[in-house]
Order: C-alpha cells, then structure tokens, then sequence
C-alpha cells in the first residue's frame, strides 16, 4: 500500500499568513493526489484535484504543486474560513489511502 | 443539484451486520465511480471500498479481509455497503462518495452528510 505522509500534522497560523502543508508519497503516484478542507462535524471537501488543478468554486488562494513523491497544498493568504483540517489523497492505485491530516488553528 | 445521501447507519453488535445505502441523485449516477469512505470518532479518513469503471470492478482497503461488500443498483441510482462480522473499530461516520466526472483518478468531488454506524 502507497502511504502518505503530510507535515506538519498540527500548524498554528494568523489571518493573513501563507501556509504550506507537504504530503510525500512512499512511492511515486505521478499526479494522482487530492486535497481535501474539513471543518467539523461537516463532511470534507475536495479543493485540488490531480495534484494542481482548482476544484470549481474553490477560492484562488488555494494552489496545489508536485508530481512523483512530493506535493504541497498552499494557501496564499489565510482567511478566517480556512482554519479547518486538511488531508491529501493518492488515487494512483488500490487501496486508494490518505494522509494522516493537517489541522490549521488559529494562533 | 448534484447530491448523495446515506442511510442505514445505526448500532450493531461485534459480529453483526448492517447495510447501508446511498442515493445519488443531480447527476448519471451509472456512469460515475462511487466509494466509501469512513471516519472514525477524532480520527482521520479512510477510503474503504470504491466500485469504478464500467465493468463495476470493486475493490476494498486490505484491512476488511472480506467482511464488507460494494455494489450499485443503477436502476435505482443507489449504492450499497453489506457490512458483516462487525467489530468495534468499525465503528465511525461513513461518507458516500463520487469519483471525480473528469476521471476517478484525479479525486473525489462529491459528499454526501455521511451515516454514523456505531459497534458494541
């Protein structure tokens, strides 16, 4: 099985901050890699698919990079609805798996 | 509006069963890849079982050796999770989910509110 690792698992950031979450792979998914947003007690919620492309109706402040084993999820300027938890996905083969999570707080 | 909405969730005993269901509808649901994938209490997500392509292949995570079972009834744009031999850990929130219409390998871009199934 394809394992992701994403860190930090816990980021403490200000309205306004940039942040980058990065999700390496244990093996190479070529582009096959998702970025979901979870708030809770709400379901998650696709932001980037293929590894760099904007879900519709996503804001632009949210971009995706990386191929092979390396991805990264950036937020260019943090909002006060973005504080939520984060996770990536491969779809590159089965058992399709995600990363251990990314909770973005408030500092 | 394209929406999924599961049902059949509840508590069970260890090595009981349930099954849940999911209506699809806003969208051709035959043609569309469809997963689940659960969520346990303060956990993480994990990807269970998906049935892709137009053969229906189904495949499932390595750690339910059998004891769960996909499939669709396209007449009735549901999907299904049979879910035998339940243990404790099975218990969670289990989400219904559509792979995306540009590919089912590029992500999963629809969710349904998810069911809870509780086990003890």
């Amino acid at each position: 099985d394809i394992q992701l690792t994403q860190s930090p698992s816990f980021l403490s950031a200000s309205v306004g901050d940039r942040v980058t979450i990065t999700c390496r792979a244990s093996q190479g998914i070529t582009s096959y890699l998702a970025w979901y947003q979870q708030k809770p007690g709400k379901a998650p919620k696709l932001l980037i698919y293929a590894a760099s492309n904007l879900q519709s109706g996503v804001p632009s402040s949210f971009s995706g990079s990386g191929s092979g084993t390396e991805f990264t999820l950036t937020i260019s300027s943090l909002q006060p609805e973005d504080f939520a938890t984060f996770y990536c996905q491969q779809l590159n083969s089965f058992p399709l798996t995600f990363g251990g999570g990314t909770k973005v707080e408030i500092k | 509006e394209v929406q999924l909405l599961e049902s059949g969730g509840g508590w069970a005993q260890p090595g009981g069963s349930l099954r849940l269901s999911c209506a699809a509808s806003g969208f051709t649901f035959s043609s569309a890849a469809m997963s689940w994938v659960r969520q346990a209490p303060g956990k993480g997500l994990e990807w269970v079982s998906g049935v892709f392509g137009s053969a229906g292949s189904t495949y499932y995570t390595d750690s339910l050796k059998g004891r769960f079972t996909i499939s669709r009834d396209n007449s009735k744009n549901t999907l299904y999770l049979q879910m035998n031999s339940l243990r404790v850990e099975d218990t969670a929130i289990y989400y219904c989910v559509r792979g995306h219409p540009l590919s089912s390998s590029f992500g999963m871009d629809v969710w349904g509110p998810g069911t809870t199934v509780t086990v003890s």
